[in-house]
């Protein structure tokens, strides 16, 4: 079944404390992107990568980090998790450009709370 | 900078009815616009829009965009309470370069 996993679903930690959220597609996509979703902002980019080892800042990086050494795997790295990072997190991936079509597909989110 | 606005916010309707969302933009490089359905958890695809006045359909729902005036509209018509949910409007903009910048959403309440 073609999907994206993310890990964890939900995490609460505090302040400070260095964590990874892991996200995984099987579907050979090239582009993989995180957002974060906040109630009233709508979802917003946070990083996005076009191939292994090509990634690029979203409308939203600050405090964030990320990496592409496989093309399954996108992880996202909080070095420092601060209070106003609690929020929704989605994974996504698609395939390139010349394909045809959009379907961005969704990962199930993790929920984030910084305390 | 990209911006992307949706509205209403929020919309509540009884079962049956037919509802109108709207979505503007204001971006660099247009792409594509897309709408996505959000319930209880990921968002899932609707329509991809690339080009002026060719609606696109698929059931009871409907969207066409309008590049002059840069919005697109997104119909449902004959509402079920399975309608009930968050509906992003997202455009793709920039230069060779993924870069999605979603709407606030609207938050659609169907009351059977």
């Amino acid at each position: 079944e073609a999907q994206v996993t993310q890990n964890p679903r939900y995490l609460i930690t505090v302040t400070g404390k260095k964590l990874t959220v892991t996200c995984s597609q099987n579907m050979n996509h090239e582009y993989m992107s995180w957002y974060r979703q906040d109630p009233g902002l709508g979802l917003r980019q946070i990083y996005y990568s076009m191939n292994v080892e090509v990634t690029d800042k979203g409308d939203v990086p600050e405090g964030y980090k990320v990496s592409r050494k496989e093309k399954r795997n996108f992880p996202l790295i909080l070095e420092s998790p601060s209070p106003n990072q609690t929020s929704l997190y989605f994974c996504a991936s698609r395939t390139g450009p010349g394909t045809g079509g959009y379907e961005q597909y969704f990962g199930p989110g993790t929920r984030l709370t910084v305390t | 900078e990209d911006k992307v606005v949706q509205s209403p916010l929020s919309l509540v309707v009884h079962e049956g009815d037919t509802v109108t969302l709207n979505c503007s933009y204001e971006v660099t490089n247009f792409r594509s616009l897309l709408w996505y359905k959000q319930e209880k958890k990921a968002p899932t695809f609707l329509f991809m829009l690339t080009s002026s006045g060719i609606e696109k359909k698929s059931g009871r729902l409907s969207s066409i965009l309008d590049k002059k005036e840069l919005f697109s509209i997104l119909n449902i018509t004959a509402t079920q309470t399975g309608d009930s949910a968050i509906y992003l409007c997202a455009v793709e903009a920039g230069w060779g370069a993924q870069k999605l910048v979603f709407g606030q959403g609207t938050r659609l309440t169907i009351n059977p």
